[in-house]
């Protein structure tokens, strides 16, 4: 079975650029959840959606972050424009909503010069 | 919220000494702990988790003990190895969904 598949696994680009983080979640899995893991801040939950649907962005950071589930079998996260705090590894997971565990992806390095 | 905090921040063991990792939740209606295991560079990955309706799971090396009353949980490893090295978190949820995280504990296991 394919786990939770994250693309691309890094990315280094200039600040002010615009990023799209992408993800596929489990096939079933009707939770999906970006998180973002700093070591001042350990792993923060950005966005959670259940059934393409947002329940709970208070953790995206500021309005240059968003987050897109436009089907069950893809999400989209972007920053526009990228500063270099925004560097870090972010994950996505998802389970089935209700059960658990949450599965991780791979995550994507995040480097912002 | 939920809170869950988390210590120690680091641990270093010698190679088969056991470990301990605890954590108190603040929301008594929690009824899910995980424990998560994330080495350098990887993805965190479930090791054990417990519900609130049992009180100690066991694992081979691992196990978890759950003290509803108290509000926390720990992570215990015995004879624990040089793999064992690693950041472990532990979380809690209520909804079945949401999960709520500790800081992580860096853990060296010592040769």
């Amino acid at each position: 079975d394919a786990g939770v598949i994250q693309s691309p696994r890094h990315e280094v680009t200039e600040m002010g650029q615009e990023v799209t983080l992408r993800c596929k979640p489990i096939s079933g899995h009707n939770s999906l959840f970006w998180y973002r893991q700093t070591m001042m801040r350990g792993l923060e939950l950005l966005i959670y959606f259940n059934n393409n649907v947002p329940i709970d962005d208070s953790g995206m950071p500021e309005d240059r972050f968003s987050a897109k589930m436009p089907n069950a079998s893809f999400s989209t996260l972007k920053i526009q424009p990228s500063e270099p705090r925004d560097s870090a590894v972010y994950f996505c997971a998802s389970n089935r909503q209700g059960h658990q565990p949450q599965h991780f992806g791979d995550g994507t390095r995040l480097s912002i010069l | 919220g939920e809170n869950v905090e988390q210590h120690p921040s680091t641990l270093s063991v010698q190679e088969g000494d056991s470990a301990v990792i605890k954590c108190t939740y603040s929301d008594s209606a929690s009824n899910y702990f995980p424990w998560y295991k994330q080495e350098l560079g990887k993805r965190p990955q479930l090791i054990i988790d417990i519900r609130s309706n049992v009180g100690e799971k066991k694992d081979q090396r691992i196990a978890v003990t759950l003290n509803k009353t108290a509000k926390h949980f720990s992570l215990h490893i015995t004879e624990t190895q040089p793999e064992d090295s690693a950041v472990y978190f532990c979380a809690s949820t209520t909804s079945g969904s949401r999960l709520t995280f500790g800081e992580g504990t860096q853990l060296t296991v010592n040769p």
